[in-house]
This record gives structure tokens, sequence and C-alpha cells, in this order.
């Protein structure tokens, strides 16, 4: 299986900042990389595939970048409703795995 | 809009079964594979199964192979997810999700989940 490593598992950030989560496979992924959100009580919510490209509806300061075994999640400016944990996953192959989970505090 | 409702969530002693729901609505269903995901509590994401469009093709995380059979009923627009022997490490909420238009592998749209508790 594929094992998925996130980094930081928690930070503090407050509003405006730019926050970076890095997401690593433990083998080529290709670009087979997708990011959500998830808020405390709430399902997950997709934000970005295929490494970079934004899912509709996600604000613009959300981006990602990378490929084969490393890959960032950037928010820029961060706001009031970014507080939650991210996840990465990958879906080049089966079983498809998840980080972690980085939790983005204030 | 597209909407996914999870429903048949519980309270089952370990060993026993349940049938989850998946309820789909904006979308033509049997265009889409869908994907159920769990996370117990406190805890992260956990793939556990994928079904094709057409319900030939489906996929099986290690942990639930040969205890949960995910089906759909295109004529319904509905996802199930059998669930037999369970075990208390099922204890989870259950996730269904939608499938990307551009990737059968992408996650789209989520439901609200259904909670599990394995438990004597």
């Amino acid at each position: 299986d594929i094992q998925m490593t996130q980094s930081p598992s928690s930070l503090s950030a407050s509003v405006g900042d730019r926050v970076t989560i890095t997401c690593r496979a433990s083998q080529d992924i290709s670009n087979f990389l997708a990011w959500f959100q998830q808020k405390p009580g709430k399902a997950p919510k997709s934000l970005i595939y295929a490494a970079s490209s934004l899912q509709s509806g996600v604000p613009s300061r959300f981006s990602g970048s990378g490929s084969g075994t490393d890959f960032t999640l950037t928010v820029n400016s961060l706001q009031p409703e970014d507080f939650a944990t991210y996840y990465c996953q990958q879906y080049n192959s089966y079983p498809w795995t998840f980080g972690q989970g980085t939790k983005v505090e204030i | 809009e597209v909407q996914v409702l999870e429903s048949g969530g519980g309270l089952v002693q370990p060993g026993g079964s349940l049938r989850l729901s998946c309820a789909a609505s904006g979308f033509t269903f049997s265009s889409y594979a869908m994907i159920w995901v769990r996370q117990a509590p406190g805890k992260g994401l956990e793939w556990v199964s994928t079904i094709s469009g057409s319900g030939s093709t489906t996929f099986y995380a290690d942990s639930v192979k040969g205890r949960f059979t995910i089906s759909r009923d295109n004529s319904r627009n509905t996802l199930f997810l059998q669930m037999n022997s369970l075990r208390v490490e099922d204890t989870a909420i259950y996730y269904c999700a939608k499938t990307h238009p551009r990737s059968s592998s992408v996650f789209d749209y989520w439901g609200q989940g259904t909670l599990v508790t394995v438990s004597s």
C-alpha cells in the first residue's frame, strides 16, 4: 500500500497568513493526488484534484502543487473559515490512502 | 443541486450486520462511480470501497474485504453498503461520495455521513 505522510500534524496561524502543508507519498503517484478540508462535526469537502486543479467553487486562495512523491497545499491569506483539518489522498492505485491530517488552528 | 444522503447507521453488536444506504439526487446517478469512506471517532479518513457506475466493478479495502459488499440500484438512484461480521473497530461515521465528472477516481460531493457503532 502507498503511505501518505503529511507535515506538520498541526500548526498555528493567524488570519492573513500564508500556510503551506506538505504531503509525501511512499512511492511515485504521478499527479493522482487530492486535498480535502474538514471542519469539526462536518463532512469532508473536496478542494483539489490532480495535484493542482481546484474543485468548482473553491476560493482561488487555495492552490496545490507537486508531482511524483512530494506535494504541497498552500492557502494564501488565511481566512477565519479556513481553520480546519486538511487531508491529502492518493488515487494512483488501490487501496486509496489518506494522509493522517493537518490541523490548522488559530 | 447535487445531493447524497446516507442512512441506516445505528448501534449493532459485534458479529452483527447492518446495511447502509446513500440516496442520490441532482445528477445522472448511473453515470458516476460512487465511494464509501469512513472515519473512526477522533481519527482520520479511511477509504472503504468504490463501485463503478454500472455496478460491474468493485474495489475494497483489505480491512473490510469479505465482510462488506458495495452495490447500487441505478433505478432507485441508491448506493448500498452491506456490512456483515461487524467488529468493534468498524465503529465510525460512514460517508458516501460521488465521483467527479472528469474522473471516476476523484471525489466530488460528500454526504453528511451516518454513524455506525459496534458495541456489546
